[in-house]
């Protein structure tokens, strides 16, 4: 089945630092490929998606490239502010999904927090 | 603000008793999803429905069940409630109900349950 692995968090970073979160999937088909953003006491918010290989995602200075020969989709920005602290979700989306269905499957967050 | 509204923002209850949670998703959407958000499982798809019909099925007990309306609006019934139903309860919408293919799903701010 579909499966999003994401790096451990907290992530602890001083304001202006180069921020990278690693997210690998496993998929049967061709998925999409999102970043979700949860800030605190908050619903789920998304920040750039990508829909096929070599597509590039970006929102706020975020970036992310939809790799699929590494089938990986990593999120960074080259400045965080305190303000970027949240959890951060990388999900997909497969077309596959049996009976035509649409399903996020989302990884577990990881926890970013961005300190003076 | 995403466009998708959910009520109530939170609620306490007793085990055993029996809550539903209402969705109205964004103006022109007609897939709406529910999941679950817990500390020990993370977020969880429950359920999919496309136009009032079933589309998709998840991890969705036999306690929990969902209809999509007429005009679109969704609730989630949550019977027999137990300690471990206490999480946070996201509604989400999108316009096709196709996977994969980019079609964004956007996330309400989630309705807060807890069981005591």
């Amino acid at each position: 089945g579909n499966s999003v692995t994401q790096m451990e968090g907290p992530v602890t970073l001083s304001e202006e630092a180069f921020l990278t979160i690693n997210c690998t999937y496993t998929a049967t088909g061709y998925p999409s490929l999102f970043w979700y953003v949860q800030y605190p006491g908050e619903g789920l918010q998304l920040l750039l998606k990508a829909t096929k290989a070599d597509d590039k995602g970006s929102n706020k200075g975020f970036e992310a490239t939809y790799r699929k020969e590494t089938t990986s989709f990593h999120l960074e920005k080259g400045s965080v502010q305190v303000s970027d602290s949240a959890v951060y979700f990388c999900a997909l989306s497969d077309r596959r999904l049996t009976g035509g269905g649409n399903k996020l499957t989302f990884g577990t967050g990881t926890q970013l927090k961005v300190e003076l | 603000d995403s466009g998708v509204t959910q009520t109530p923002k939170h609620l306490i209850t007793a085990t055993g008793q029996r809550v539903t949670l209402r969705c109205s998703p964004r103006s022109g959407d007609l897939s709406v999803y529910w999941y679950q958000q817990s500390l020990d499982q993370g977020l969880q798809f429950l359920i999919q429905y496309y136009n009032g019909e079933e589309r998709a099925k998840g991890n969705i007990l036999e306690r929990f069940s969902a209809q999509q309306f007429p005009d679109l609006h969704s609730e989630l019934n949550l019977s027999s409630l137990e300690l471990g139903d206490s999480a946070l309860y996201f509604c989400a919408s999108s316009v096709g109900g196709q996977g994969g293919t980019g079609n964004t799903i956007y996330f309400g701010e989630g309705s807060w349950l807890t069981v005591v």
